[in-house]
């Protein structure tokens, strides 16, 4: 079982409106949670970093939440664009060297 | 940050076939790592490229199947070899900078037929 669990799956959105994805994880220990974007046919590029002691942390329109005694984060998207339109992967580190990945979730602005 | 070329972007490929994935960073960086994402899945880590010694590989990967190169502290290389289409997939180069951040190349479709 993965231990790092996002949703929804997938949702569609209209351009202006917010949006909420969550992520919630199993990991022990902990060490930091990353959001990280990834556009169709390209790699995922990072969006936010945050650990233990930080329980929220924005990038622009981005911003992320944690809570670390529940086991989870939530990634909030304000005025979406249609350029936000793309899979947004949650990843657990555990330490340095081993990560763990959400299967992401896609989200579509439509005009 | 670091900047990561994969080359190919993509390509299709025959049966039995294998394919060499290349990765140049833009930077000396001691770890390199090798993911794997196949459609509506989580990436999951196929190995770490170790400059100067074998890779280390993930459970349920092996060498003979993922053969690695890592000549040099910039350029490392994935094959895919004796391919079926189960190995079908985006291949991602990814390293790790001193502060811990994590970059990843643009990935490498490969759609084995």
């Amino acid at each position: 079982k993965n231990q790092v669990e996002q949703s929804p799956q997938s949702l569609i959105i209209l351009e202006g409106k917010n949006c909420t994805l969550q992520c919630n994880y199993t990991v022990s220990p902990f060490s930091n949670l990353r959001w990280y974007k990834q556009d169709t046919g390209r790699g995922p590029v990072s969006l936010t970093i945050m650990t233990f002691s930080e329980n929220t942390k924005s990038n622009g329109r981005y911003t992320a939440t944690l809570d670390a005694d529940t086991k989870q984060s939530s990634l909030h998207i304000t005025a979406s664009q249609l350029s936000d339109s793309a899979s947004y992967i949650c990843v657990v580190s555990e330490s340095d060297y081993k990560l763990s990945f959400g299967a992401g979730t896609t989200v579509t602005v439509r005009a | 940050s670091a900047v990561i070329s994969q080359k190919p972007s993509r390509d299709i490929c025959q049966r039995g076939t294998s394919l060499t994935i290349q990765c140049q960073v833009d930077s000396q960086v001691t770890m390199m790592f090798w993911y794997r994402q196949q459609p509506g899945q989580s990436l999951t880590l196929i190995a770490t490229a170790n400059q100067g010694s074998e890779a280390t590989y993930e459970s349920g990967f092996v060498i003979d199947k993922f053969p690695i190169s890592r000549p040099n502290l910039t350029f490392s290389t994935l094959t895919v070899s004796n391919m079926s289409p189960e190995d079908s997939s985006i291949y991602l180069c990814s390293v790790r900078l001193a502060g811990g951040e994590l970059f990843f190349g643009e990935g490498s479709r490969l759609t084995v037929l």
